[in-house]
């Protein structure tokens, strides 16, 4: 079953934030967010993670809703570079190892 | 120079040969992965080991086997390769310390088995 629902794709402009949603209704207390992305066949790359608290790196934010059972990520200031498949995993710290990659949301970024 | 490596980059094989990819770190992480992806899908867990003389298996380790010659060393066999084993492989690695660590992979090794 899976744990998170994303859209299958969405496009966002260049220089415009992109807000990037995922439903996760059955998270469980002890289990965090993460998103990763993978661009064209590369290797996956992290990008944040998060247990109940808002979250900001170099890369993105993350806002989780209070009641944990969605969350957003955004890209602030997309560029053609952020075209890719961002994938919403939600996991226990204790096995932190165990990253079930779903199908993840397309995001196109136009010019 | 890359963290994580991966070898070779792109392999056409035939069924029912036997094959090994080979994936090195020099992150000095204990946790290492190996993953397949196939074409619009996810990636799924093969094997995974968290230190030397740990190995376990994933979510589709039927066919597959695993060494891990050294902490920086983890490899991948496919002894008798089938068409349905093609596939873009990836390896990972992860440290131990904290909760929620994040894998940091390498660039992909794409299979093709006729």
């Amino acid at each position: 079953d899976a744990k998170t629902t994303q859209p299958t794709s969405m496009d966002c402009a260049e220089g415009r934030a992109a807000n990037l949603p995922c439903n996760h209704s059955t998270i469980s207390g002890n289990e965090y967010v993460y998103w990763y992305r993978q661009i064209h066949s590369q290797g996956p790359q992290y990008i944040i993670h998060g247990l109940k608290n808002n979250e900001t790196n170099e890369m993105a934010s993350l806002i989780i809703t209070e009641d944990r059972k969605s969350s957003t990520l955004i890209l602030p200031h997309a560029t053609l570079r952020d075209t890719a498949v961002y994938y919403c995993i939600v996991n226990a710290w204790a096995n932190d190892y165990k990253l079930s990659f779903g199908a993840g949301t397309t995001v196109t970024v136009r010019a | 120079d890359a963290d994580v490596t991966q070898t070779p980059r792109n392999r056409i094989t035939k069924t029912g040969k036997r094959i090994m990819l080979e994936c090195s770190q020099t992150k000095g992480h204990d946790r290492m992965y190996w993953y397949r992806q196939d074409p619009g899908l996810g990636l799924r867990l093969i094997y995974y080991s968290f230190d030397v003389k740990d190995i376990n298996k994933g979510e589709i380790s039927d066919g597959y086997s695993v060494s891990r010659q050294a902490q920086a060393k983890f490899s991948l066999s496919l002894e008798s390769a089938i068409p349905n084993q093609t596939a873009l492989y990836f390896c990972a690695t992860s440290d131990n310390q904290g909760q929620g660590n994040e894998q940091f992979f390498g660039p992909g090794t794409r299979l093709t088995v006729l």
